[in-house]
């Protein structure tokens, strides 16, 4: 089965803090996927890396940025966090070709 | 533009009835693909079925069934004989044929199924 780690299920941080979110797949999977999720809104994609140094914009990448240093760890960072990034983050890993993504457990942040 | 329309929002049935999600889509391609996932309470998504754009057949996996019909752009999910571990949110989810990657979420249909 496909194992895709989420590093904590809860954390809260305080507004303006650097915060990391890790994400560790544990099929080799060459595609990675970070997306938000609020009430009313579903999932939103913010960044997705199709291989290690590479990253792609999803749809709302504004105050984020993520780091691909190893193929197995996609990490989600909030250069500065605001509260209106308080959500449930969930990462996804997927391998080339006609694959479903898979998730994990998701990460509910609080910014206070 | 691409979008995903699930029009309920919670839906509430008591064991053994049946239940029909809806999911509506919209896209200008030719050649796509219609996803669900279900979420427990646990919030890990969890893959039920992909179906892309040229297989119109409807599938059936145990108690889940999906009716897949291009004329209407919708892609409904029916769970019969409802359990109470089918509550949970459950997503439809649309990605294109040059852009597999990009999967565009529905908002989710919240299952509640009493005893």
């Amino acid at each position: 089965d496909v194992k895709v780690t989420q590093s904590s299920r809860y954390l809260v941080k305080r507004t303006g803090e650097k915060v990391f979110l890790e994400c560790v797949q544990d099929m080799d999977h060459e595609n990675m996927f970070w997306y938000r999720q609020d009430p009313g809104l579903g999932l939103r994609l913010i960044y997705f890396s199709y291989d290690v140094k590479m990253k792609e914009k999803g749809d709302i990448p504004e105050g984020y940025s993520v780091s691909r240093e190893k193929k197995e760890r996609f990490s989600l960072i909030l250069e500065s966090a605001s509260t209106n990034q308080t959500s449930m983050y969930l990462c996804a890993s997927r391998t080339n070709g006609d694959q479903p993504q898979h998730f994990g457990d998701g990460t509910r942040l609080s910014i206070l | 533009a691409q979008k995903v329309t699930q029009a309920q929002t919670e839906i509430s049935v008591v064991e053994k009835e049946d239940v029909t999600l809806d999911c509506v889509y919209e896209t200008r391609d030719t050649t796509y693909y219609l996803f669900w996932y279900k979420q427990p309470p646990s919030g890990e998504l969890v893959f039920l079925i992909r179906r892309n754009s040229f297989d119109e057949q409807n599938e059936i996996s145990g108690r889940y069934s999906w009716n897949f019909q291009k004329s209407t752009s919708s892609f409904n999910f029916t769970i019969t004989a409802s359990q109470v571990v089918d509550s949970a949110v459950y997503f439809c989810a649309l990605s294109e044929e040059y852009n597999t990657d990009k999967l565009i979420f529905g908002t989710g249909t919240r299952l509640q199924v009493f005893p």
